[in-house]
């Protein structure tokens, strides 16, 4: 399957800071990826729909001004916390879709953030 | 009423025996459904994807697909406890659209 890459993989900050995940596609061109939030024994929670070259998409109850998307290229799309606080602790999971005959949808392997 | 639905479980099998996952969902013009396998503290992992009614085989593993009775399921046969995680269905209403998922189902397979 098609390979799909976050850095950094786990991060500890200040409360008040922000911190910037990066999610790539490896081998393929990602014209769409998603960024997703699981918390502890809880479903993934989607986030925003990012699509290169215009703004990203968030869903109800997603603050834009918090979670600031940018996606740049067709292989990059990062997600950065902004003013990031201990509720923000949480595991970020980006994914890419992979357009064809018939459409997939990949994960990367999560960034686990920890806000002290 | 949620678009995908899934027992959480815990489902318990015996290694060796046929592990059944179910997935239902309320939106018909769902086309496209996905099972991913999720280990704790791990991303989700693409298992199999389905798209037509019938059934779908891949090794070990069988979707089945009705969309008249708008679900999907997941046979795991020989069921080991490398198998044991939280499996996610999720459906696509095509066009490239979003993904809804289920909440996932635990299995656990016991040695």
């Amino acid at each position: 399957g098609a390979v799909v890459s976050q850095h950094p993989s786990r991060v500890i900050c200040k409360s008040g800071t922000s911190v910037k995940i990066e999610c790539r596609s490896l081998d393929f061109q990602a014209t769409t990826m998603f960024w997703y939030r699981q918390f502890p024994k809880q479903s993934l929670m989607l986030m925003a729909t990012s699509n290169e070259g215009s703004k990203a998409t968030y869903e109800q109850g997603v603050e834009k001004d918090k979670f600031l998307i940018n996606h740049a290229s067709l292989t990059l799309s990062t997600l950065t916390v902004t003013s990031a606080h201990p509720e923000d602790s949480s595991f970020y999971i980006c994914s890419a879709r992979v357009r064809g005959a018939q459409e997939t949808q990949y994960f990367g392997p999560g960034t686990r953030l920890l806000v002290l | 009423q949620k678009e995908v639905e899934q027992n959480s479980g815990p489902l318990s099998v015996p290694e060796g025996a046929i592990a059944s996952l179910n997935c239902t969902y309320s939106d018909r013009v769902s086309q496209s459904f996905f099972w991913y396998r999720q280990y704790s503290g791990k991303s989700p992992e693409l298992i199999m994807s389905i798209y037509s009614n019938g059934d779908k085989e891949d090794g070990r593993f069988t979707a089945q697909l009705n969309k008249a009775s708008q679900y999907v399921s997941l046979l795991i046969r020989d069921s080991q406890p490398s198998d044991s995680a939280t499996y996610l269905c999720a459906a696509s209403r095509g066009n490239f659209n979003k993904f809804y998922f289920g909440s996932g189902t635990k299995l656990n397979v016991k040695p």
